[in-house]
Order: C-alpha cells, then structure tokens, then sequence
C-alpha cells in the first residue's frame, strides 16, 4: 500500500474556479513532488520540494502553485486553469533530493493520484 | 540528454506464456534505475530499484535485470492479475546534484486468461 495519500481523488473545475490538491506523507522523507500525467504518456515532472523549500520549477505555468506548509504536506493551488490542463496529477515523495554515497539513488514513493477535470 | 526507450510498447500475453520487457537508457551518471508498475487511473506502484550492471532483484513472477545498457523485467508464468502498465525510469547525477527520474513511455502488458 502506497504510504502517500492525495485528496481530492476525483475534482472537476470550472475555468474561473480556485482549489487545492493536497498530499500527505509519514514515511519521514524530505522531498516531495509533483507530477502530472496525460492519458498514455509518462508522468512528467512539475515541482520538488526539498526541506520544505522549492527547488525544482520545470517551467510551470502561474496558474499551478505550490505549497509545503511542512515536511508531510503538499498542496497545489489550481487557478484559472485550462482544459487542457486536465489530467492525473501525482505527488510523490523520496528520502532525499540530493543522494549520497550511502544511498546512491532515491527511491521515488508515489500517491494514488488526484484526477482533474478541467471544464 | 538522458534518454529512455522502453519495448514493445504494448505485449499481449496468454496465461503461463513468460516473456520480457526491455528498457535501454542513454544517461551520464546512472544512480539507479527503477521498475514501477501502473494499472489505469493509479499511481505508479514502485517494483524495483537496480543501481550498477549486473544486478538482479526479484518479486513474486517478476525479476529485474541490469547491464549498462538496459535493463529487462522478466516476467515468469504471467497471471491476469500482472495487467498493468511497467514504467521504467533511470535517476542520473544531473549537474546540479539533483536526481530526478526520465521516465520511458511504458510498456501495456495484458495477460488473457
């Protein structure tokens, strides 16, 4: 059982609306992340958070905004989005960013996911 | 540019017909690569981390291999139940230190009954 747990699971929004997506994690990791994926493509990478601090932006547009109120939250405020925006958005969680030599790779924990429909 | 490509990209199996899925990777600075598992409408379920050439993990049917190459997720006597989609993706060095994943576009397995 995946130990990242994300709420809303199912969130359909209008194009003037605001939410939130939010996800949870216990497992004492230190870097959290969000991913969204289209139907049949591979998830691609938004955000990475890293002791709380954003580190990673892939150019995302301003209507996704992240936020990391501690070490087991995150939340994605959504805002005037379009409908193309509509997809699976994953949050997802590691022990660290930056691996060391003890630990060569990190492992990346994914939640169930948050389907959006934009409309 | 790291690069990952995974084949076939859908295998259509029968019960007990035990086949592979390969995954070869350009990278420069390989971490580890990892094996997840994805059924529709759910986030991908973590299977495997391989970190260096020559490495081999197994689950239940499934057993993971790596070369400096690619890696294959072999799949043994298949039940329905392993239906999914299996996404590989590699964790390189990165200039920044950071390891994010590259993911391949997954291979559909279905396995009839």
């Amino acid at each position: 059982d995946t130990e990242v747990t994300q709420t809303p699971k199912h969130l359909v929004m209008g194009m003037t609306n605001k939410k939130s997506l939010k996800c949870e994690q216990h497992m004492g990791h230190r870097a959290m992340y969000w991913y969204k994926q289209k139907a049949k493509k591979p998830p691609e990478l938004m955000f990475v958070y890293s002791y709380e601090k954003l580190s990673i932006n892939e150019s995302v547009p301003s209507r996704f905004s992240p936020e990391c109120p501690n070490s087991s939250l995150l939340n994605l405020h959504l805002h005037a989005l379009q409908p193309e925006d509509s997809a699976l958005y994953l949050c997802a969680s590691s022990q660290d960013l930056i691996p060391n030599w003890r630990r060569p790779g990190n492992t990346i924990y994914f939640g169930e996911g948050s389907w959006l429909t934009v409309v | 540019e790291d690069q990952v490509t995974q084949s076939p990209e859908a295998l259509r199996l029968q019960e007990g017909e035990s086949s592979s899925l390969n995954c070869s990777y350009t990278v420069s600075g390989l971490r580890g690569l990892f094996w997840y598992r994805q059924d529709p409408g759910k986030g991908p379920e973590f299977l495997f981390t391989l970190y260096s050439a020559g490495e081999e993990k197994e689950k239940e049917r499934l057993k993971a291999t790596l070369t400096k190459k690619e890696s294959f997720l072999h799949i043994t006597a298949p039940k329905p139940e392993d239906s999914a989609t299996y996404l590989c993706a590699v964790q390189a060095g990165g200039d920044s230190g950071y390891s994010t994943l590259t993911f391949g576009k997954g291979t559909m397995l279905l396995v009839s009954p």
